[in-house]
């Protein structure tokens, strides 16, 4: 079972609003991450938790902010976004095997965003 | 930095028919990963295949298998009997063994199957 979910789907807020996007995985896994994806490029790592510790900000504006309530949970909570914050935002999450050395990536469906 | 190229932007193939994409990066790193994946229009980003450049056997998954040249730094994906669900955009990803958190993509290949 390689699955990653998240909510919503989809999600229109306008710039004042104050939303929140989740992402959940039950694989065990102890690393979680975000993306941003525009329309035909690839995703763009946003944050990293490992070991629901916050490893990596790739220099994120803070109207971005990241929540890892417990090791399944991932969320982003997003406050006075901008319409150029309109994209595709990925949840992906890994787990080091002693089969596998590297972190294969599993990827959810994302959330699809618009902000008006 | 490492850096992923897809020079292909858009490739068509017919239905059973063969496709190669092509993908090539640059690093110093001598141990590093590489992935394909595969992103249909309902978005959700699947793993396709990946190899450990420490392993000189190509990668294999059913239909899908990788041409790796490790001197050359080439990683390019064949799709045999290609299927219309295959359809997607394809992403290369490069990640370094001592860095396993990020994933560096190229810009994607387009691929459309034909009927």
């Amino acid at each position: 079972d390689t699955e990653v979910t998240q909510t919503p789907k989809h999600l229109v807020m306008g710039m004042t609003n104050k939303k929140s996007l989740k992402c959940e995985q039950h694989m065990g896994h102890r690393a979680m991450y975000w993306y941003k994806q525009k329309a035909k490029k690839p995703p763009e790592l946003m944050f990293v938790y490992s070991y629901e510790k916050l490893s990596i900000n790739e220099s994120v504006p803070s109207r971005f902010s990241p929540e890892c309530p417990n090791s399944s949970l991932l969320n982003l909570h997003l406050h006075a976004l901008q319409p150029e914050d309109s994209a595709l935002y990925l949840c992906a999450s890994s787990q080091e095997s002693r089969t596998s050395p590297f972190r294969t990536q599993y990827f959810g469906p994302g959330t699809r965003l618009l902000v008006l | 930095a490492q850096t992923v190229t897809q020079s292909q932007p858009e490739m068509s193939v017919q239905e059973a028919e063969t496709v190669t994409l092509s993908c090539t990066y640059d690093t110093s790193e001598n141990n590093y990963y590489l992935f394909w994946y595969k992103q249909p229009p309902s978005r959700q980003m699947i793993l396709v295949i990946r190899q450990e450049a420490y392993k000189q056997q190509n990668a294999t998954e059913n239909r899908f298998s990788v041409n790796f040249q490790k001197a050359a730094k080439s990683f390019s994906l064949k799709i045999s009997d290609s299927q219309l669900g295959d359809t997607a955009m394809y992403f290369c990803a490069f990640m370094k063994r001592r860095n396993t958190d990020k994933l560096i993509f190229g810009t994607g290949t387009r691929l459309q199957v034909f009927p």
